[in-house]
């Protein structure tokens, strides 16, 4: 089974300044996707950013950015410029293709002022 | 109006009640998930289903049963609740393969 390891329950940052948060994952398969997915207090699940494990090039949305290590199963994502309401949950998630979606435990992330 | 609709937002019950949790979307999703998060557990899959008449036990269904009304309603059930099934339920729909769910917004249960 596949399985998502998130090995930082916590993490805080200052305002403006970047942060890597990690995620490894386990698989067999050579075909998948990876999600970060952000869940502020409001508790709305909200997607950040996608990886389809057949492109090398890692993904980027604005100041988010992964870096994928397929060989490594590991798939972490860097906020650069952090700001105030970055402050969230965040979750790393594994699929593959139309299959249900396998979550990490979590990582808060606090962004100081 | 939100995609997927989830009923209530929040619910306190008793231990022994029925409770029901209501879910409905406007996406045209065939695929539609129920999950429930726990802090430190992330978020792990209840039930699913593919279509009406496809209905599929996840990793934690025990306690729990589905059902699905319409494409677009996906009931989750407490048959008898008991504290430790207090925790935050999501509903969420799918359709592409590869691409990420829509979610509901969630609802809060707590059972004392």
């Amino acid at each position: 089974a596949q399985t998502v390891t998130q090995s930082q329950p916590e993490m805080s940052v200052q305002e403006a300044e970047t942060v890597t948060l990690s995620c490894t994952y386990d698989t067999s398969e050579s075909d998948y996707y990876l999600f970060w997915y952000k869940q502020p207090p409001s508790r709305q699940m909200i997607l950040v950013i996608r990886q389809e494990a057949y492109k090398q090039q890692n993904a980027t949305e604005n100041r988010f950015s992964v870096n994928f290590q397929k060989a490594a199963k590991s798939f972490s994502l860097k906020i650069s410029d952090s700001q105030l309401g970055d402050a969230a949950m965040y979750f790393c998630a594994y699929r593959r293709g139309n299959n249900d979606m396998r979550f990490g435990a979590g990582t808060r992330l606090t962004v100081k002022p | 109006d939100a995609d997927v609709t989830q009923t209530p937002r929040n619910r306190i019950t008793k231990t022994g009640k029925r409770i029901m949790l209501e879910c409905s979307q406007t996406k045209g999703h065939d695929r539609m998930y129920w999950y429930r998060q726990d802090p430190g557990l992330g978020l792990r899959l209840i039930y699913y289903s593919f279509d009406v008449k496809d209905i599929n036990k996840g990793e934690i269904s025990d306690g729990y049963s589905v059902s699905r009304q319409a494409q677009a309603k996906f009931s989750l059930s407490l048959e008898s609740a008991i504290p430790n099934q207090t925790a935050l339920y999501f509903c969420a729909t799918s359709d592409s393969p590869g691409y990420g769910y829509t979610f509901g917004s969630g609802t809060r249960l707590t059972v004392v």
